[in-house]
């Protein structure tokens, strides 16, 4: 059983830049959550896709968008970035309503 | 908005002592989950412990367990026999089901340091 990949694991991005990070969600999930943990903080909820579809959605602005493709991996995209954006992006996989949750090891964003 | 609130930024214990994490939280639902992640610097978020609110009986996973006060909204975590692995910071999360959207509400975490 594989687990959660994220990749890349670091980035750094000028501000204004876009970005798109990866995720492939482990086997037999079909459900991807993304989060953005800040320097201190605990994770906060970016959104949510299951079957393809935008399924939830937190209190991000609309240049947070994402992608999930048939096999269930995933992709945040992040357009017009700001120095706030400067975060580890922490990807979950699940099986929706089964209240599991498997994460990845992140992708750490500089923004600069 | 509905929150979880770990008091604690930081908490140390000593190799093989006890040690109890505090969390509390506010919910408008009946039935939820409650969760305890570790967080060690690798990143990865590794789920420690699960208790579903419906349950009256408190969790436990070896060393590990809960003492879930569903009334007062607490849930601390136990930790017995500390050991030097269990360094790492401590998150306490509540599932939201809003619907069919399931997410995860995280507190701000708990710094564990394990002397030895």
């Amino acid at each position: 059983e594989t687990g959660v990949t994220q990749s890349p694991t670091h980035l750094i991005k000028t501000r204004g830049q876009q970005v798109t990070l990866r995720c492939s969600s482990q086997s037999g999930h079909n459900t991807v959550s993304w989060y953005q943990q800040a320097l201190g903080q605990g994770p906060q909820f970016i959104f949510q896709y299951y079957r393809e579809e935008e399924n939830g959605r937190g209190n991000f602005p609309p240049r947070f968008s994402g992608l999930q493709f048939p096999n269930y991996s995933s992709e945040l995209n992040v357009n017009a970035l700001e120095l706030d954006d400067s975060a580890l992006y922490l990807c979950a996989s699940s099986l929706l309503s089964h209240h599991g949750y498997t994460f990845g090891s992140g992708t750490r964003l500089t923004v600069v | 908005a509905q929150t979880v609130t770990q008091s604690q930024p930081e908490m140390s214990v000593q190799e093989a002592e006890t040690v109890t994490l505090s969390c509390t939280y506010d919910t408008s639902e009946s039935d939820y989950y409650l969760f305890w992640y570790k967080q060690p610097p690798s990143r990865q978020m590794i789920l420690v412990i699960r208790q579903e609110a419906y349950k009256q009986q408190n969790a436990t996973e070896n060393r590990f367990s809960v003492n879930f006060q569903k009334a007062a909204k607490s849930f601390s975590l136990k930790i017995s026999d500390s050991q030097l692995g269990d360094a790492a910071m401590y998150f306490c999360a509540r599932e939201n089901s809003g619907g069919s959207n399931y997410k995860l509400t995280f507190g701000k975490g708990t710094l564990l340091t394990v002397n030895p």
